[in-house]
This record gives structure tokens, C-alpha cells and sequence, in this order.
């Protein structure tokens, strides 16, 4: 079991928007905004596309986007590509131990 | 760039010690602003965090109550790398093995740098 909750897949088809929701407590995702979101591709290790909430590392697009409200983070990727089709991972910050919890992840397929 | 390199064996024999090493190149394990850390991905645990190591003037540890009475992260200035070890294995330790860069972006801090992962399985 997870500590941060994420719908198990989500779909779209070529250049729609998905939302990818992660729900988690006020001693993780409300504590801190040190939220991130990772790309991880079968048989890859994941990749940082979202840091601080809402920050895109350098060679991210911005059709990646994410928010945060009370407790839970979401993850938009507009236009989407074949290549998107991945599973999508949350974590955050805690105040307690573990000292970083992820979600469970989210399949996104491509139509 | 930063990159990590992995090493250590893929199979364990249970009640026996797992070791992984992770080697730093393009950063130093003994920055005064990252966290080195070792995290591990099952199907049925997900994605764990496991436990970090750091240096800020001295050397600090943390790790996750879930395996603290089983684990040690050391460093190693000299190699520039730092590696985790894990006794007593079960088959409930079998995963993906990553080690990780924490380091603290502009705004957020942040898993930027994962090494390319180690399968290891615990069976006799």
C-alpha cells in the first residue's frame, strides 16, 4: 500500500490533455511543497519531469503542468505524444519516517 | 553531467547480506547540498524509499523505519561513491535496486539523478 494514492491508469489519444491526481496527508503532500512527478519507461529507471509542485527541470516540456491544492497534487500533460505513454509516479517530502513516500503510480496509455 | 553507476550482485540467499554500490561521477558524495539515497521499486511495494546518506560539516544517516534495524549506507570519499547494505534478506526483499541524487532545485527539492537500477533477487 502506497502512502500517496494515484488512479492506476488513465488514457487519452494523440494531442488530448490528462489530469493524473496524488492524494496524500497534511504530513506529506500539504506539509511541504517539495512535491515531485517522475516519467519511468519499461525497463528504465524514472525521470524527473516536476519538482516544488509546479518547476520543470531543463529538456521538460511545458506541455507538462502541475498543481497542488490542500493535500493533493495533479499532473496535466496537454497535447499528448506516443512517447508520454509511460507510468507516472508522485512523491513528496514528509514530516515523519519514511522521509519520502511515492504514489503508487499511474499507467497512462496512449490511444 | 551527474551520473550514477550501479554495481552488486542480482542474486541473494536469504538471511544473507544485499549489497549495492553506487558510483558518482560529476558530483562528489561529500556535497554540502545533496542527500545520496537508495530507493527500491517491487510490484508490490511500488517505488520505497530506503535511507540516504549526507555531509553537511559531518556525515548523517537517515532511513525508513520499515528496514532501519537491517540497513547501513556508508560512503566512500576516497572511490566517490556510497553503497547500501541490507541484512537478513527475505524474498520480500526482492526489487529494483536505484540510488538516487536528492538535491534541492531551484524551489523544490527533488529526486534529479537516478543511477541505472540493480535487479536483485533473494532466493536459495
Amino acid at each position: 500500500q502506497s502512502a500517496l494514492t494515484q488512479p492506476a491508469s488513465v488514457s487519452g489519444s494523440p494531442g488530448q490533455s490528462v489530469t493524473i491526481s496524488c492524494t496524500g496527508t497534511s504530513g506529506d503532500v500539504g506539509a511541504y511543497n517539495h512535491v515531485s512527478w517522475y516519467r519511468q519507461h519499461p525497463g528504465e529507471a524514472p525521470r524527473l519531469i516536476i519538482y516544488g509542485v509546479t518547476k520543470r527541470p531543463s529538456g521538460i516540456p511545458n506541455r507538462f503542468s502541475a498543481s497542488k491544492s490542500a493535500n493533493t497534487a495533479s499532473l496535466t500533460i496537454s497535447g499528448l505524444q506516443a512517447e508520454d505513454e509511460a507510468d507516472y509516479y508522485c512523491s513528496s517530502l514528509t514530516t515523519s519516517s519514511p522521509l519520502w513516500v511515492f504514489g503508487g503510480g499511474t499507467t497512462l496509455t496512449v490511444l | 553531467q551527474v551520473q550514477l553507476q550501479q554495481s552488486g550482485p542480482g542474486l541473494v540467499k536469504p538471511s544473507q547480506t544485499l549489497s549495492v554500490t553506487c558510483a558518482i561521477s560529476g558530483d562528489s558524495v561529500s556535497s554540502l547540498t545533496a542527500a545520496w539515497n537508495w530507493i527500491r521499486q517491487s510490484p508490490s511495494r511500488g517505488l520505497e524509499w530506503l535511507g540516504r546518506t549526507y555531509y553537511r560539516s559531518k556525515w548523517g544517516n537517515d532511513y525508513a523505519v520499515s528496514v532501519k534495524s537491517r540497513i547501513t549506507i556508508n560512503s566512500d570519499t576516497s572511490k566517490n561513491q556510497f553503497s547500501l547494505q541490507l541484512n537478513s534478506v527475505t524474498p520480500e526483499d526482492t526489487a529494483v535496486y536505484y540510488c538516487a541524487r536528492a538535491e534541492m532545485l531551484v524551489g523544490g527539492y527533488a529526486f534529479d539523478i537516478w543511477g541505472q537500477g540493480t535487479m536483485v533477487t533473494v532466493s536459495s
